[in-house]
């Protein structure tokens, strides 16, 4: 079946630092790729997401490819600032009306002053 | 628009008790979810539907149970809590090929 695999956190960066968090997946077809955040006490909200190869999203400063030929798609952001401080999931989903998606176990950033 | 809302925010049951969980939303969304979220897990898909009247089993469906008799309300149930389900409960919802969107989780502990 399809499932996400996603850096163990937590991750501790220093403002302004530069930001990766890796994401692997296996799945059948072609699915479309997100990152989802999480703010503490808060719902999952909408990160970025990207429904083909080699597509890019973008969002808020923060960037992630398609790429089909490693089956990734890592989460980057060249300048982390306090309020980024959040749990970041990766996820996998299919196209179509019923979109069943698969969630990675989520990785916690920790950004400080 | 409130968007997706959970009620209650937090609950502690008893082990053997009952209780509904609220998920409601008022974008007109015909798709909706229920998911449990516990650490190191991601979130797992309880049960979901596809429109008024309609639900389906998840990937984790058993101990709950589901009601969407109005389209803007979906329904979680425990007829009898046990300590497994001591979690944080996240509805969804979303229209045609949009993306899901996420109520704020509601935190239930089962002593």
């Amino acid at each position: 079946g399809d499932s996400v695999t996603q850096m163990e956190g937590p991750v501790t960066l220093s403002e302004e630092a530069f930001l990766t968090i890796n994401c692997t997946y296996t799945a059948t077809g072609y699915p479309s790729l997100f990152w989802y955040v999480q703010y503490p006490g808060e719902g999952l909200q909408l990160l970025l997401k990207a429904t083909k190869a080699d597509d890019k999203g973008s969002n808020k400063g923060f960037e992630a490819t398609y790429r089909k030929e490693t089956t990734s798609f890592h989460l980057e952001k060249g300048s982390v600032q306090v309020s980024d401080s959040a749990v970041y999931f990766c996820a996998l989903g299919n196209s179509g009306g019923y979109q069943k998606v698969t969630f990675g176990t989520g990785t916690k950033l920790q950004v400080i002053p | 628009n409130a968007g997706v809302t959970q009620t209650p925010k937090f609950r502690v049951l008893k082990t053997g008790q009952s209780m509904t969980l609220l998920c409601a939303q008022d974008m007109n969304h015909e798709y909706m979810y229920w998911y449990r979220q516990d650490p190191g897990m991601g979130l797992r898909l309880i049960h979901y539907s596809v429109g008024e009247g309609t639900t389906a089993k998840g990937e984790v469906p058993d101990g709950y149970n589901v009601s969407r008799l109005k389209k803007q309300n979906f329904l979680l149930g425990l007829e009898s809590a046990a300590p497994s389900q001591t979690s944080v409960y996240f509805c969804a919802s979303k229209r045609g090929e949009e993306t899901q969107y996420f109520g704020p989780g509601t935190r239930l502990l089962v002593l």
